[in-house]
């Protein structure tokens, strides 16, 4: 099926320990987002990707990383991984006039 | 600094009720509002609204904006169970570039039998 296919699903990590979150999406969209989720808290966006070869900063980047790969890749990177940084974490993709297509999520925790 | 409040942050409801969620926006050159439905997993996509006064439908839910006093409304009317989710409100504006969301916390509904 066409959509945003996001890995892995869930990950427990140790303080410290690197890790990268996947995104790819099939629908030759030109944006790509990368989100987190906490209670309470909605959608904070981290890092975003307006078209292949540009990644800008969101409201929440501090301690992530990002990679645009190409059109259909793009993804997030905990270099060292903090408590703070538990949560569910979710990639989408868009293209103007629409709105987002997100991806299942990745439920990670850091220990 | 872009703002979308949305209230009431949760909501219990019996079934066959008609509800109302809010949310309002403070943001640098509004370009769209979007809601969204979150069930288990990821958000899915209801309505986008760029006109103000132009009612968005779909079934029992129904939106609109008032780009005037900056807030839209969700309503929906006969509420089920299977509508017991998180209701996200976003905005799209010049604060980030290209379709970048800010997004609100969120209006939790549960709806009883």
């Amino acid at each position: 099926n066409a959509g945003v296919t996001q890995t892995p699903k869930f990950q427990v990590l140790k303080t410290g320990q690197s890790m990268t979150l996947q995104c790819a999406q099939d629908m030759n969209h030109n944006s790509m987002y990368w989100y987190r989720q906490d209670p309470g808290m909605g959608l904070r966006l981290i890092y975003y990707s307006a078209s292949e070869g540009t990644t800008d900063k969101g409201e929440v980047p501090n301690g992530y990383n990002v990679s645009r790969l190409n059109k259909r890749e793009f993804s997030l990177r905990l270099e060292s991984a903090a408590p703070s940084q538990t949560s569910v974490y979710f990639c989408a993709s868009s293209e103007e006039g629409f709105g987002y297509t997100f991806g299942s999520g990745t439920r990670l925790t850091v220990v | 600094e872009d703002k979308v409040v949305q209230s009431p942050l949760s909501l219990v409801v019996h079934e066959g009720d008609t509800v109302t969620l809010n949310c309002s926006y403070e943001v640098t050159n509004f370009r769209s509002l979007l809601w969204y439905k979150q069930e288990k997993k990821a958000p899915t996509f209801l309505f986008m609204l760029t006109s103000s006064g132009i009612e968005k439908k779909s079934g029992r839910l129904s939106s609109i904006l008032d780009k005037k006093e900056l807030f839209s409304i969700l309503n929906i009317t006969a509420t089920q169970t299977g509508d017991s989710a998180i209701y996200l409100c976003a905005v799209r504006s010049d604060r980030y570039s290209g379709y970048a969301l800010n997004f609100g916390k969120g209006t939790s509904l549960l709806v009883t039998p």
